[in-house]
């Protein structure tokens, strides 16, 4: 069975732009959630989608959105790029997103460089 | 959100059994414990999760106090691979009885295993 695929999985962008990162969970997995990774911050919480609709957002400001489709597959978007967004962005899905009894597996990650 | 605290980094031999501890006093009823660990330049893993009982697995076992306030994550050898950061972590339900996937990453325990 494949496992979580992130793409693209390197980025570089300038400040001002808007990027979109792509996941796809693993088959027959509804649940998907996305996080941050940044040396200062360490791994933080982004959102989760379920059934394509949004049940759990972290504490990110506006410029940060994402989407799930019809085949759970996910898009984070983010706009209006600044520096401090420079980060690896991982995915995660999971079967049932049934809340602290299933697993999640995390996908390779996106690196985004922001210049 | 209940809170996790684990040691900064621990160390081990090789072939040796770690034991990673993890403390979590302010854990509530419905709250999983799950694991995770990252290794150098990787999306972070899933190693093992319990609710009250102990459990085992083909990567672990994971023993949960009986007041369940501390865990302790057991890898019967250690390997080269398995040096990597160890994070032990409390998977709530809203408090209205919704379900959650929201992962809140501490900043773990490093594991280093000697040859």
């Amino acid at each position: 069975k494949a496992g979580v695929t992130q793409t693209p999985r390197y980025l570089i962008k300038t400040r001002g732009q808007q990027v979109t990162l792509s996941c796809s969970p693993i088959s027959g997995h509804r649940s998907v959630s996305w996080y941050q990774q940044t040396p200062g911050q360490g791994l933080q919480f982004l959102f989760e989608y379920f059934s394509e609709t949004q049940r759990n957002k972290g504490n990110f400001p506006g410029r940060f959105s994402g989407r799930q489709f019809s085949n759970s597959r996910s898009e984070m978007n983010v706009s209006t790029l600044e520096l401090g967004d420079s980060a690896l962005y991982l995915c995660a899905s999971s079967r049932r997103g049934s809340g602290g009894a299933d697993e999640q597996y995390f996908g390779p990650g996106t690196r985004l460089t922001v210049t | 959100d209940a809170k996790t605290t684990q040691p900064n980094s621990m160390e081990s031999n090789e072939e040796e059994p770690v034991h990673l501890p993890c403390n979590h006093s302010t854990i509530s009823g419905t709250d999983y414990i799950h694991w995770y660990r990252q290794l150098p330049s990787q999306g972070p893993e899933y190693v093992i999760h319990g609710l009250t009982s102990n459990v085992n697995n083909r990567m672990a076992s994971l023993a949960i106090a009986e007041d369940r306030k501390s865990s302790t994550l057991i890898l019967h050898r250690a390997t080269l691979r398995d040096a990597a950061v160890y994070y032990c972590i409390l998977l709530y339900r809203m408090n209205y009885g919704g379900a959650t996937n929201k992962l809140i990453f501490g900043t773990g325990t490093l594991l280093a295993v000697q040859p």
